[in-house]
């Protein structure tokens, strides 16, 4: 069975700090996906990012890097320099590769305050 | 990018009554859409998986008279709540995958927040 866990329910930092969103995931699988979505408060999942489990490079995306480490089975996902319009919650998210459905972690509700 | 159209956003009923959300790829062939659950501050559960020309599939405890799924073209999958109850009152989400590509970026549409008076 396939499980993600994202231990920080929710946390607040102040403008500009770095924050880094933590994921931790279980799969039996050797081939599977990983995800980031971010949820405004309007409700949609905007998609950030996608990692195969053989694709172990980090990734940076602007204010945006990913450090996918499967000795530790976790996709760390921090952002630098925050913003408030970073405000959100985040979900980290599994899917092994052919499945298609995607397992959501518990999402981490993130504020950042001016 | 591709883009996944929900509606209504929001929808407010009586109990006892059915409510249909719909869920349409805007530019891309969908064989698959997947529909998902959110209670508040909670995560995403997958409800079930909707294949065009065929029965959805659906996940463990998931009622299939409750939530009907009728995923009739290749852009439009329908999600019917049958005679809600104020316990189906939550956030319901659609996502698409593209025809031929897996595991992609699954795009998800904007949600339908479902209240039962």
């Amino acid at each position: 069975a396939q499980k993600v866990t994202q231990a920080q329910t929710e946390i607040s930092v102040v403008e500009k700090e770095d924050v880094t969103l933590d994921c931790v995931y279980e799969t039996r699988d050797t081939t599977y996906y990983l995800f980031w979505y971010k949820q405004p408060p309007s409700g949609e999942l905007v998609f950030l990012i996608r990692r195969n489990s053989f694709d172990e490079q980090n990734e940076i995306s602007g204010r945006y890097s990913w450090n996918f480490q499967k000795s530790t089975s976790s996709f760390n996902f921090t952002i630098t320099a925050s913003q408030v319009v970073d405000s959100a919650v985040y979900f980290c998210a599994l899917s092994p590769a052919g499945a298609q459905k995607l397992v959501f972690g518990q999402g981490t509700r993130l504020t950042i305050n001016p | 990018g591709a883009v996944v159209s929900q509606h209504p956003s929001r929808v407010i009923c009586k109990s006892g009554t059915s409510v249909k959300i719909e869920c349409r790829s805007l530019d891309f062939q969908a064989t698959t859409m997947f529909w998902y659950r959110q209670f508040p501050k909670k995560s995403l559960m997958l409800m079930a998986t909707s294949n065009e020309g065929s029965k959805a599939t659906y996940e463990q405890g998931v009622e299939k008279d409750k939530f009907l799924i009728n995923h009739a073209s290749l852009t439009l999958s329908t999600l019917t709540v049958t005679s809600a109850h104020p316990e189906d009152s939550s956030f319901y989400i659609c996502s698409a995958r593209v025809q031929g590509q897996v595991n992609e970026k699954l795009f998800f549409g904007s949600g339908t927040q479902l209240s039962v008076l």
